[in-house]
């Protein structure tokens, strides 16, 4: 069984800060990761998606890959409450169409 | 822009009754998927389909199938409704083609089987 591994939290930030959201996964081969932010009674919305090392920034997410160590976060810069939301984090299957989510990170923005 | 909608947002069914759950995407997705989530049990995986007529087991099929008869359509059926479906049910899809492979979901059902 694949896993994604996600700290459930919750994690607080004052609002303006930065909040830093990990995820490990164990399928060495996988190529492809994602972000979702699903705020409570709703849907998972994709943010970021991201396929090689590095950072990838868009606005105030940053999404940082390393391959080598399985492991993949997400950085939202100058927090607002409106962040507040529990983060997923997704990994698809390298050779079956199929995602394996963590069960993802509660946090809350104070004002 | 994607859009993947669901027949109804909130539904409510008796035990025993067969429920029919539909989602429809607009972006021409060869792959779908419906998921289940309950609270600190995760998104789990029911059926995922990646053509018309194709069908795969996800982790939880017992007590459900599907059908997909048109590509933009996918359906997930409760045989007889038990009150352990009671769930969020989300439907989702995702490309083959090009790159990216961003699933993205529905609105979800929040079924209630009394």
């Amino acid at each position: 069984q694949k896993e994604v591994e996600q700290n459930s939290g919750p994690l607080s930030v004052p609002e303006g800060a930065i909040a830093s959201l990990n995820c490990t996964y164990s399928d060495r081969v996988s190529q492809s990761f994602f972000w979702y932010r699903q705020y409570s009674g709703k849907s998972p919305e994709l943010i970021m998606s991201i396929y090689s090392n590095g950072d990838k920034e868009d606005g105030r997410f940053t999404a940082q890959l390393n391959k080598a160590s399985q492991y993949v976060s997400l950085l939202i810069r100058d927090s607002q409450p409106s962040d507040s939301a529990t983060y997923l984090c997704a990994v698809r299957d390298h050779n079956f169409n199929k995602f394996y989510f963590g069960s993802g990170t509660k946090l809350n923005v104070k004002p | 822009d994607v859009k993947v909608t669901q027949s109804s947002r909130y539904l409510v069914k008796r035990t025993g009754e067969k429920v029919f759950l539909e989602c429809v995407q607009d972006m021409d997705h060869e792959n779908m998927f419906w998921y289940r989530q309950d609270p600190g049990l995760g998104l789990r995986l029911i059926y995922f389909s990646y053509d018309v007529k194709m069908k795969e087991k996800g982790d939880i099929p017992e007590g459900y199938s599907v059908s997909r008869e048109k590509k933009e359509r996918f359906s997930l059926i409760l045989e007889s409704a038990s009150t352990n479906q009671t769930s969020m049910y989300l439907c989702a899809s995702t490309s083959d083609r090009g790159i990216s492979y961003e699933q993205y979901f529905g609105p979800g059902t929040r079924l209630t089987v009394t």
